[in-house]
């Protein structure tokens, strides 16, 4: 079977740089996707890492070390909007998703 | 072009009925799936269609549930009958068939069931 782990909640001021880590456990997969999520609303795409490296979209970046089983999300000038719960989610199989725990993002002012 | 659609967005029930949840997925993607987040907490994974075929129902609880996706197209979740634990927000997604690669998967609004 397939576990990711995930801080549940994570706190910051508007402006910081705030990391969301995400560990694994799993026996192969394609590679590692964040999604956000506003309450109440649609999981939506972030970011995908199919090699170890950093991949870099604006504001956010997201890290993978297959080595290590480890990735993480980077969200750099940190706005109030960037409150929601953030998903790291293995792609395997035949396409199939597997989400971790999520972790809610609270930025204050 | 239009997105995941699911019908309901919110359904009340009583324990022990019954209800239908639908969901039509972006046109031209095989894989079709369905998540639920209770209260909160994290995205299950519940089962995966890739066009008609039940390629993963591992996450499915129990035979209380039933999927079916007739045609490859649409598909429908029965729960019945519901029970209190079922309450949650039910999301479908769709995304095409791409093995190896990035396979951003498009989530509908969801089903918000209740069972009173």
């Amino acid at each position: 079977g397939q576990s990711l782990e995930q801080p549940s909640e994570v706190t910051a001021v508007e402006g910081a740089i705030v990391q969301i880590n995400c560990t694994y456990q799993t026996s192969g997969f394609y590679g590692l996707s964040w999604y956000q999520q506003h309450d109440g609303g649609a999981p939506t795409f972030l970011s995908y890492n199919g090699l170890d490296g950093l991949e870099e979209t604006g504001r956010f970046s997201s890290f993978l070390s297959r080595s290590d089983s480890y990735g993480y999300l980077l969200l750099q000038e940190l706005q109030m909007k960037d409150s929601a719960s953030y998903f790291c989610a293995l792609h395997s199989g035949y396409s199939t998703l597997t989400f971790g725990k999520g972790t809610m993002l609270l930025v204050s002012p | 072009e239009a997105g995941v659609t699911q019908f309901p967005s919110h359904s009340v029930i009583e324990k022990g009925q019954t209800v239908t949840l639908r969901c039509d997925p972006i046109s031209g993607h095989d894989n079709l799936y369905w998540y639920r987040r209770v209260m909160g907490k994290e995205i299950k994974f519940l089962l995966h269609f890739v066009k008609e075929s039940k390629q993963d129902e591992s996450g499915m609880p129990n035979n209380r549930f039933l999927a079916e996706r007739t045609g490859g197209t649409y598909s429908t979740l029965k729960v019945q009958p519901a029970e209190l634990e079922d309450s949650g927000v039910y999301f479908c997604a769709s995304s095409q068939i791409s093995r190896g690669r990035n396979t951003e998967a498009f989530f509908g609004q969801g089903t918000r069931l209740t069972v009173v």
